[in-house]
């Protein structure tokens, strides 16, 4: 059975860093893009970043890029993203997403419970 | 970025009608990756239908998946107690993976 577990949220001050884990179980990890999406209170999905199942591509959304870095440790089976330069609107609850395939052209057919993150003074 | 626009935004409907949803992108979706998704308050996304057409594993057959290029929809037949939910199609043709704003399928 599949299982993605993710961790590392909270709340955090405008400006500050926060690092998310997802721990994935029940499939062979490194044959598969893995992605972030995160949802906003009240609002629709929003696509953050993936990496591909080697790690040896990534991307990111404009609204993202330059202050978050996706990584993945294959040999620990799990998936990470660095958050840095917080703001308000960074507030959601972050899930990560199992890709069908290893490349990133994929529907997310496996998703994590979330976890959220609140930047706040 | 591929804009994806869904409508109608609310559906109000009956246990054991049919539901139409449908969504419009900005610009062709080749290859037809493009995929539903269902979600409940306080879960995560579910796949339900993916390159436009095709049912995700334990899918039931009443969700069925159509359209190509611009133009797709999701229809629900004999629609279920558990089917109300909000619907999402998302395209994976290009990044930015763009999600629609969700259709709300609720018992009238």
């Amino acid at each position: 059975e599949v299982q993605l577990l993710e961790s590392g949220g909270g709340v955090i001050q405008p400006g500050g860093s926060l690092r998310l884990s997802c721990a994935a179980s029940g499939f062979t990890f490194s044959s598969y893009a893995m992605s972030w999406v995160r949802q906003a209170p009240g609002k629709g999905p929003e696509w953050v970043s993936v990496i591909s199942g080697s790690g040896g591509g990534t991307d990111y959304a404009d609204s993202v890029g330059g202050r978050f870095t996706i990584s993945r440790d294959n040999s620990q089976n799990t998936l990470y993203l660095q958050m840095n330069s917080l703001r308000a609107e960074d507030t959601a609850v972050y899930f990560c997403a199992k890709g069908a395939k290893s490349n990133y052209y994929n529907q997310f057919d496996y998703w994590g419970q979330g976890t959220l993150v609140t930047v706040s003074s | 970025d591929i804009v994806l626009t869904q409508y109608p935004g609310t559906l109000s409907l009956s246990p054991g009608e049919r539901a139409t949803l449908s969504c419009r992108a900005s610009q062709g979706v080749s290859s037809s990756y493009l995929a539903w998704y269902q979600q409940k308050p306080g879960r995560a996304p579910r796949l339900l239908i993916y390159g436009a057409s095709s049912r995700a594993t334990g899918i039931p057959d009443r969700f069925s998946g159509s359209g190509s290029g611009t133009d797709f929809s999701l229809t629900i037949n004999r629609l279920e107690p558990e089917d109300f939910a909000v619907y999402y199609c998302q395209q994976y043709d290009s990044s930015p993976f763009t999600f629609g704003p969700g259709t709300k399928v609720h018992i009238k």
